[in-house]
């Protein structure tokens, strides 16, 4: 299982780009790389999955280096509603399940 | 769409007693996951279904139990609750994303807040 690193916190600022990245040294070859926000009270949200290099969707962007060691959610221009803990998950798109393990995430706090 | 639903949204149990909980997916997906939540923890996966029939233990299967009782329905038993299984426990389902099965996009409900005294 390859085991991922985050920050436990993060604070920033209305208007400013968030990057969160994420330490997955024993990712496998085979694996896919994943982020979820999850809200209070809430269950998580699939936010964007990548392989390598560079992943964008409506709503996030995630830069993925060569070796694939590490990875970087990317949120522009945060408000006051992306407060939320996002997580990086390292797991096979089509393998076993129990291999997506869930950490503590970091908890992203955006000020006014 | 309602997506996935779970009830009920809060119980609140004595130790030794049983409880289901129900969690119902309309997407049309194979595969069911039961998560549990600690405060200030991720989630921990307790078990899934990969499709209709199987089950299987994921992380922390101790003290429960699952049925997969059609493609769209996936319950979870406690069958003697205990305090440390107080927890918010989310259900979530997944399937196909551009035709690949994809384990790593889970839909998630909104949870059940279990506290066991």
């Amino acid at each position: 299982l390859a085991k991922t690193t985050q920050p436990i916190s993060m604070d920033s600022y209305e208007g400013q780009e968030v990057n969160i990245t994420c330490s997955h040294n024993n990712i496998a070859t085979n694996d896919y790389i994943t982020w979820y926000q999850q809200f209070p009270s809430q269950g998580p949200r699939f936010i964007i999955q990548g392989y390598k290099t560079k992943v964008t969707n409506e709503v996030a962007s995630l830069f993925i280096p060569a070796d694939r060691k590490s990875s970087t959610l990317s949120l522009p221009r945060v408000s006051l509603s992306d407060t939320a803990v996002y997580y990086c998950l390292v797991g096979a798109a089509g393998g076993a399940t129990n291999k997506l393990i869930f950490g503590t995430g970091t908890l992203l706090a955006v000020q006014p | 769409n309602a997506g996935v639903t779970q009830t009920p949204k809060f119980q609140v149990l004595k130790t030794g007693q049983s409880m289901t909980l129900q969690c119902a997916q309309d997407m049309n997906h194979n595969s069911m996951y039961w998560y549990r939540q600690d405060p200030g923890m991720g989630l921990r996966l307790i078990y899934y279904s990969a499709s209709e029939g199987t089950t299987d233990k994921g992380e922390v299967p101790n003290g429960y139990n699952v049925s997969r009782l059609n493609k769209r329905e996936f319950s979870l038993r406690l069958e003697s609750a205990a305090p440390s299984q107080t927890s918010v426990y989310f259900c979530a389902s997944s399937g196909y994303r551009d035709l690949i099965l994809s384990y790593n996009e889970q839909f998630f409900g909104p949870g059940t807040r279990l506290t066991v005294l």
